[in-house]
């Protein structure tokens, strides 16, 4: 069974510029979920997508937004970069997030920005 | 917000058992929790989840007191390969499912 796939693996982009990153997750999974990770915040919650709907969402600015497809498959995007965007973004599947605290996480995607 | 905070890190050698602590003293009633290995440029991997009590699996221990405000991650016999960042996740209600992590605990296995 193939795990969750995150694209791109790497990434570089300049300041004010803007990127989308995609996400694969377990067939049958339709809960997705993405984490901003970086070396002084930690793993922080950026939100949840089931079925289509945005369930959850963390406590970040409006330029990072998501949206999930019919296949589950997911995107974020994140608009008008900033050096402080430049992190490890990870994408995680569940069958049902409210039913089970187990998260499948994709290898992520490392975005640098100049 | 359920927050949770686990030792920033801790070293062991060989052969030791490994119990780290996860405090998360506003947990819900329906609250679970659970735990994560991550290893450097990898996504974090599940490693075992309780509700209460003792929760074992091939890996891990994981042992809630009555309270539920702390948990403990028991590595048995650790090995070099179990040098990792470890989390602790409280998932439910109090977190308002939004899936707060803790800092993370850096575990260093010596020779």
């Amino acid at each position: 069974k193939a795990g969750v796939t995150q694209t791109p693996r790497y990434l570089i982009k300049t300041r004010g510029q803007q990127v989308t990153l995609s996400c694969s997750p377990i067939s049958g999974h339709r809960s997705v979920s993405w984490y901003q990770q970086t070396p002084g915040q930690g793993l922080q919650f950026l939100f949840e997508y089931f079925s289509e709907t945005q369930r959850n969402k963390g406590n970040f600015p409006g330029r990072f937004s998501g949206r999930q497809f019919s296949n589950s498959r997911s995107e974020m995007n994140v608009s008008t970069l900033e050096l402080g965007d430049s992190a490890l973004y990870l994408c995680a599947s569940s069958l049902d997030l409210r039913n089970t605290g187990e998260l499948f996480f994709g290898e992520g995607s490392r975005l640098t920005v100049l | 917000l359920a927050k949770t905070t686990q030792p920033i890190s801790m070293d062991s050698y060989e052969g030791q058992e490994v119990n780290i602590t996860c405090s998360h003293n506003n947990i819900a009633t329906n609250d679970y929790i659970t735990w994560y290995q991550q290893f450097p440029s990898q996504g974090p991997r599940f490693i075992i989840q309780g509700y209460k009590t003792k929760v074992t699996n091939e890996v891990a221990s994981l042992f809630i007191p009555a309270d539920r405000k702390s948990s403990t991650l028991s590595l048995p016999r650790v090995s070099l390969s179990d040098t990792a960042v470890y989390y602790c996740l409280v998932v439910g209600e109090a977190a308002g499912n939004k899936l707060t992590f803790g800092g993370g605990t850096r575990v260093l296995v010596k020779p």
